[in-house]
């Protein structure tokens, strides 16, 4: 059982450049998270979703949009990276039953 | 604005006493409340919950209490051990979803 799994783990960009992190999930959940982590700042919401085809804004949403075409599925991208957007990202998947969170191990995201 | 703030960045506690992480929110929402444990380069992982029903719940040496009237809740580990040396996060919901974190503790624990 992989549970939720992400993909790049690492990735260094230029200023400008665009990129999709891709993270899945196999428990079958509604619910799904797009965390980034910074020193000193937590772990702060970009984006949910609360089933296949729907999406929402979270804390710190702008330069980030995503999608959840399948309910396995749900993608961050980065259309114009920036270098503020140099961060460690999790995607988590909720069970709906305990409400319990699930994470991947983090994609580690460089903008030069 | 922040709505979960943890103020201590960092605590040291000697292996077999008690550590006490603390967290503090300013939404009256929020029912529903979760500690995670974080390792370096790793994914968070789940410690323990509590519903807003409750002042107290238990899980071996995890406790987590919830004072809804100060906005605040904490989690004693006891005894602390080496391996419990980690970041610990709190979040909270107002609903069955969209969980907001705390900044963290990074809680050693010296053998």
């Amino acid at each position: 059982n992989a549970g939720v799994t992400q993909t790049p783990k690492f990735r260094v960009l230029k200023t400008g450049q665009s990129m999709t992190l891709l993270c899945a999930q196999d428990m079958n959940h509604e619910y799904m998270y797009w965390y980034r982590q910074d020193p000193g700042m937590g772990l702060r919401l970009i984006h949910y979703s609360v089933g296949e085809g729907t999406t929402a804004k979270g804390e710190v949403p702008d330069g980030y949009n995503v999608s959840r075409l399948k309910k396995q599925n749900f993608l961050l991208g980065l259309e114009s990276a920036a270098p503020s957007q140099t961060s460690v990202y999790f995607c988590a998947s909720q069970d709906d039953g305990t409400g319990e969170l699930f994470f991947g191990e983090g994609s580690r995201l460089t903008v030069l | 604005d922040q709505q979960v703030k943890q103020n201590s960045p960092s605590l040291s506690v000697q292996e077999g006493r008690i550590s006490i992480l603390n967290c503090d929110y300013t939404n009256s929402m929020f029912d529903y409340f979760l500690w995670y444990k974080k390792y370096p380069a790793e994914g968070p992982t789940f410690l323990i919950s509590i519903s807003s029903i409750k002042d107290k719940n238990e899980d071996g040496r995890f406790t987590v209490f919830l004072n809804k009237s100060a906005k605040h809740l904490s989690l004693h580990i006891v005894p602390s051990q080496p391996g419990d040396s980690a970041v610990y996060f709190c979040a909270a919901t107002p609903g069955t979803y969209k969980y907001i974190f705390g900044t963290g503790t990074r809680l050693k624990v010296l053998a």
